[in-house]
């Protein structure tokens, strides 16, 4: 299993709402990420998380919470989201936060609407 | 101010064309990385460049890695549609932890 698999792939909330976005991979990978893309702009990092605790938060909203509950899941709280909050979620993992040329492998995202 | 700059932003071309986008720092990188992300879908990695003045061939696309390893360079020869989508140079930033994506350029290539 070579993939990332992120669900649901739609999702429309309201601003009152409470959703999570789930994230799985089982390629014995140890480091998951969160990044949020805007429309034609590349995606930016929320959080990373490396065996399996929270290593880093780009001062992400709390309205964002994200959860490892083991090395092969990732989800991401969302509670009172706003509108400007609508974007591509994508997940990620890596075999380990140090360098390496394989690269991360992204799954197909989230396309999350705030209305 | 972005650490990748990428140019052009955008660029629509015809079938059979040839393009080079181009992807600029005034840092030094001890490697960088070309992604790929079609409509829909999530980033898919090209290539890894980590020797100043590397070269690397992927069929139609050559990548180049400046011999300074503050630049890189894509090269696409004989566009194709398929080849439709944003090209993302990226480098690991924050001690190893942090893959940091360039601005971006969106491709378009016509029948």
């Amino acid at each position: 299993d070579t993939e990332v698999t992120q669900t649901p792939k739609h999702l429309v909330m309201g601003m009152t709402n409470k959703k999570s976005l789930k994230c799985e991979q089982h390629m014995g990978h140890r480091a998951m990420y969160w990044y949020k893309q805007k429309a034609k702009k590349p995606p930016e990092l929320m959080f990373v998380y490396s065996y399996e605790k929270l290593s880093i938060n780009e001062s992400v909203p709390s309205r964002f919470s994200p959860e490892c509950p083991n090395s092969s899941l990732l989800n991401l709280h969302l509670h009172a989201l706003q509108p400007e909050d609508s974007a591509l979620y994508l997940c990620a993992s890596s075999l380990g936060t140090a360098w390496h040329p394989y690269g991360y492998t992204f799954g197909s995202g989230t396309r999350l609407t705030v209305v | 101010t972005q650490l990748l700059e990428q140019s052009p932003q955008f660029l629509s071309i015809q079938e059979g064309e040839n393009l080079t986008v181009y992807c600029n720092s005034s840092s030094v990188f001890s490697s960088l990385q070309w992604y790929r992300q079609e409509p829909g879908e999530g980033p898919v990695l090209l290539v890894t460049v980590v020797t100043g003045g590397e070269v690397k061939k992927l069929k139609r696309l050559t990548f180049q890695f400046g011999d300074a390893r503050k630049d890189s360079s894509l090269h696409i020869t004989a566009a194709q549609p398929g080849d439709t989508g944003l090209y993302l140079c990226s480098t690991i930033t924050g001690g190893g932890n942090k893959l940091t994506f360039g601005t971006g350029t969106q491709l378009k290539v016509e029948l």
